[in-house]
């Protein structure tokens, strides 16, 4: 059983890049999620989806754009990188009122 | 806006002893509550939710408690052991419960061989 699959798991990006992140979930799973971490923070949401087709703005979601065109996948994506987005970015996923399961994580650098 | 906080920041104690980690939120007004665990530069893996109605929830040697009138939750872990080495983390639902979790800071906890 995959799960929640992150990828890439590290990257360093310069200054004005953009890049996106991937997740996909096997488990059929309804809600997903996109978390950042920083040192000594808790998670704060960027951005969560209730189903193909529906995003809304979590606490944090300036810089980020998100799409979700099918029940598995959640790209999570960075139009200009600036600094301030050097953090550990996690997808999550579960059913509604339920678990949630989360990836392992992508660890990006902006420099 | 929901905040959780968690008390204590840092845990180190030894080997076999039942341990208590607390979590506090601002509003009672939540959905359901979920402790997790993070090893370090690993996701997070859920190990106890509670929902608004119930009063605790256990799994082997863990017993989670929540208390939502007084916005509290308590992790026990009984008979620790080193492998239990890892920050744990407490978040909330609120709402209706699909607009994301409200993570606390977490407690990093050590357990002594």
């Amino acid at each position: 059983n995959a799960g929640v699959t992150q990828t890439p798991k590290f990257r360093i990006l310069k200054i004005g890049q953009s890049m996106t992140l991937q997740c996909t979930q096997d488990m059929n799973h309804n809600y997903m999620y996109w978390y950042r971490q920083d040192p000594g923070m808790g998670l704060k949401l960027i951005y969560y989806s209730v189903g193909a087709g529906i995003t809304d703005k979590g606490e944090v979601p300036n810089g980020y754009n998100v799409s979700r065109s099918t029940t598995e996948d959640f790209p999570l994506r960075l139009e200009l990188a600036a600094p301030s987005q050097t953090s550990v970015y996690f997808c999550a996923s579960s059913v509604p009122g339920g678990k949630a399961f989360f990836g392992q994580g992508t660890r990006l650098t902006v420099v | 806006k929901q905040e959780v906080t968690q008390i204590p920041a840092a845990l180190s104690v030894p080997e076999g002893e039942n341990l208590v980690l607390n979590c506090s939120f601002t509003d009672s007004a939540i959905y359901n509550l979920q402790w997790f665990r993070q090893d370090p530069g690993k996701g997070l893996t859920s190990l106890l939710l509670i929902q608004s109605s119930q009063r605790e929830q256990t799994s082997g040697r863990l017993n989670a408690s929540l208390d939502k009138s007084s916005g509290r939750s308590t992790l026990y872990i009984a008979a620790s052991q080193p492998g239990d080495s890892a920050t744990y983390l407490c978040a909330v639902h609120s709402g209706g419960g699909a607009d994301g979790l409200t993570f606390g800071k977490g407690t990093h906890l050590i357990i002594q061989p």
